[in-house]
């Protein structure tokens, strides 16, 4: 498809478990967000990937928290040792790099509930 | 500090009138300003950006004002319409490509 791809749409797991969610960004886009939503917040800032740049990690909650993006495209978000407050919806963007404006183009997210 | 917020949670409207979205920020260092419209189970859609030197800039059916005197936002959507419902989102851009979402303001048209 056209947009980014986010999967899985839902996920559910047991507190203390791994999960893994992933980002397909639009072609040609180089640079990847990830934002976190809490029902009814707004987006929270998580990490940041610019081409071949080290990421700007600023935003991760903690250090069970961490993002790969391999061959400059597909990424992946890795939430270690699960805790409730980690429900939310985490939401991807790509956008075209050096255009610097504001113009990010979302996936549908990705619905974690921690139980 | 860097925050961006919103003066209304809510705003209702008459199908076919004029709403007004307003949003506060901080950071006078912010290069772009931008709306994003969210509808329910979707992710936020872009819908229209101004530019720090910039007072005003129009677009189809939606005018958004800048107000660096009081650091104020504002988005208009003219002629509202049932598909305008949606959480609107002002968020700010201070050159680094990260951007600073607020809140969010929950607009409901009322057929």
């Amino acid at each position: 498809g056209a947009g980014v791809s986010q999967s899985p749409s839902n996920k559910v797991t047991e507190k203390g478990k791994d999960v893994e969610l992933r980002c397909d960004p639009i072609s040609g886009h180089t640079a990847l967000y990830w934002y976190r939503q809490s029902l009814g917040q707004g987006l929270e800032f998580l990490i940041y990937f610019q081409g071949n740049s080290a990421p700007d990690k600023s935003g991760l909650p903690s250090d069970r928290f961490s993002a790969e993006r391999t061959g400059g495209s597909v990424s992946t978000l890795t939430i270690q040792r699960t805790q409730q407050e980690d429900s939310a919806v985490y939401l991807c963007a790509s956008s075209f790099s050096g255009r610097n404006t504001g113009e990010l183009f979302f996936g549908e997210g990705s619905r974690l509930t921690v139980l | 500090g860097e925050s961006v917020g919103l003066h209304l949670p809510t705003l209702s409207v008459q199908e076919g009138d004029n709403s007004i979205i307003n949003c506060a920020y901080s950071n006078s260092a912010s290069d772009y300003f931008i709306w994003y419209k969210q509808e329910s189970g979707k992710g936020p859609q872009f819908i229209i950006d101004i530019r720090s030197n910039m007072d005003k800039r129009q677009g189809q059916r939606v005018t958004v004002l800048l107000n660096k005197t009081v650091k104020h936002l504002s988005l208009q959507i003219a002629a509202t319409q049932p598909g305008d419902s949606a959480v609107y989102f002002c968020a700010e851009n201070f050159g680094n490509e990260k951007l600073t979402f607020g809140t969010g303001t929950r607009l409901t048209i009322i057929p």
